[in-house]
């Protein structure tokens, strides 16, 4: 079946403009998660969707940066009045969510490369 | 939080040649994934190995959790296999997000 796809593959814009990046989900995963990649700081997690609860924004750097899930499917992720050290990959995980207390696989998407000018 | 290491952060090889990439992490962990990022960027998943041995072909991992270290083997080595190599581990409670070593750069030269 289709993997996780996320939208735009590239996104340059000014410093101070906000961005919106999206990510749809294998179908049927529960559990969505955002990381960014960048060259200083490598892969880091930023915020995790599973099921309806509460999500867990603890990696987020900054109030900037937001998320939504809607319909417990496609997600988008928004960055406000974007800086230059904005500028990463941005990408998109999604799992089956939890078997028991052991969590399964994670499958990630190709990425959003965000260039703040 | 967890601490995850990977060792050697560079490795050239000649085309033919097996080797072996490391994962240290510092707590224990209920999920382990090894993945491969190619050279556009996409992640794609080699093993999930919490613990116990996997083979998929030429690749083979194996995860001794009582001991906090994974290890994954790359044997007659191709070009293709270049790339980066990231381990990354969720920790031991429920489902939580991966936490990625820095990864470890594979060169396999013809």
């Amino acid at each position: 079946g289709a993997g996780v796809s996320q939208s735009p593959s590239n996104k340059v814009t000014e410093k101070g403009k906000d961005v919106e990046l999206r990510c749809d989900p294998i179908s049927g995963h529960t559990a969505l998660y955002w990381y960014r990649q960048s060259l200083g700081q490598g892969l880091e997690f930023l915020i995790y969707f599973q099921g309806n609860s509460a999500p867990d924004k603890s990696g987020l750097p900054s109030d900037r940066f937001s998320a939504e899930r809607t319909g417990g499917s496609v997600s988008t992720l928004t960055i406000q009045r974007t800086q230059q050290e904005d500028s990463a990959v941005y990408l998109c995980a999604s799992s089956l969510g939890l078997l028991g207390a052991r969590p399964y696989e994670q499958y990630f998407g190709p990425g959003t490369r965000l260039t703040v000018t | 939080g967890i601490q995850v290491e990977q060792s050697p952060p560079d490795l050239i090889l000649q085309e033919g040649a097996n080797s072996t990439l490391r994962c240290n992490f510092s707590d224990s962990v209920n999920n382990l994934q090894w993945f491969h990022q190619n050279p556009w960027g996409q992640l794609i998943n080699l093993f999930y190995i919490p613990s116990g041995t996997k083979q998929n072909g030429r690749l083979s991992a194996t995860t001794v959790a009582t001991e906090r270290y994974s290890l994954l083997y790359i044997s007659s080595s191709q070009t293709t296999d270049s790339g980066v190599y990231f381990c990354a581990v969720g920790r031991n409670s429920g489902n939580t997000p991966l936490v990625f070593g820095k990864g470890t750069r594979l060169s396999v030269i013809a």
